[in-house]
């Protein structure tokens, strides 16, 4: 089975600290992404990566950047965290690019930003 | 502007009867849909998919229907049971392209 965790399941921050959100996948895929989930909007993309050191931005990308180092890794940091990057984080990963390919989930982080 | 619109947000359905998620679209030049499943506190799970060359999908209990003409989709679910309460996604993509998610509507079966 695939697995795809995320570092935290619940997060507080205040405002201008610097935020990383940690996502790890097992299965060795290739892509890895990233969302946030908010009523009413549902799942928005950030940034991907369909290879290490590569990323491309998502929709909504202003105020995030990413890295990932190694394969398996993708991190997404808030350099300067705001009220409005209050949300819930996914990350998902799969296996090759395209859209048909199904993407893998991990349980979310639920960021509070005060 | 949202592409991809799920007008209800909520549904409630009996034990046993069939449950209809319905999903509109905008963008004609999406050519593959999605449904994912999610439960509280897990990500999403993928569910079914349709190519848009085709306009019906069906695996067990689940079917996804497409109409092109009109822009959307629906979600069968035959018959419904309560583990199937959770909140669904519809998704869509253009030419493999990156997924655009629907707002979500949450399922409820009552047994």
């Amino acid at each position: 089975d695939v697995k795809v965790t995320q570092s935290s399941r619940y997060l507080v921050k205040r405002t201008g600290e610097k935020v990383f959100l940690e996502c790890v996948q097992d299965m060795d895929h290739e892509n890895m992404f990233w969302y946030r989930q908010d009523p009413g909007l549902g799942l928005r993309l950030i940034y991907f990566s369909y290879d290490v050191k590569m990323k491309e931005k998502g929709d909504i990308p202003e105020g995030y950047s990413v890295s990932r180092e190694k394969k398996e890794r993708f991190s997404l940091i808030l350099e300067s965290a705001s009220t409005n990057q209050t949300s819930m984080y996914l990350c998902a990963s799969s296996l090759l690019g395209g859209a048909k390919e199904t993407q893998y989930f991990g349980p979310g982080t639920r960021l509070l930003v005060l | 502007d949202q592409q991809v619109k799920q007008n209800s947000p909520s549904l409630s359905v009996q034990e046993g009867r069939i449950s209809i998620l319905n999903c509109d679209y905008t963008n004609s030049m999406f050519d593959y849909f999605l449904w994912y499943k999610k439960y509280p506190a897990e990500g999403p799970t993928f569910l079914i998919s349709i190519s848009s060359i085709k306009d019906k999908n069906e695996d067990g209990r689940f079917t996804v229907f497409l109409n092109k003409s009109a822009k959307h989709l629906s979600l069968h679910i035959v018959p419904s049971q309560p583990g199937d309460s959770a909140v669904y996604f519809c998704a869509a993509s253009t030419y493999g392209n990156k997924l655009v998610f629907g707002a979500g509507t949450i399922l409820r079966v009552k047994s």
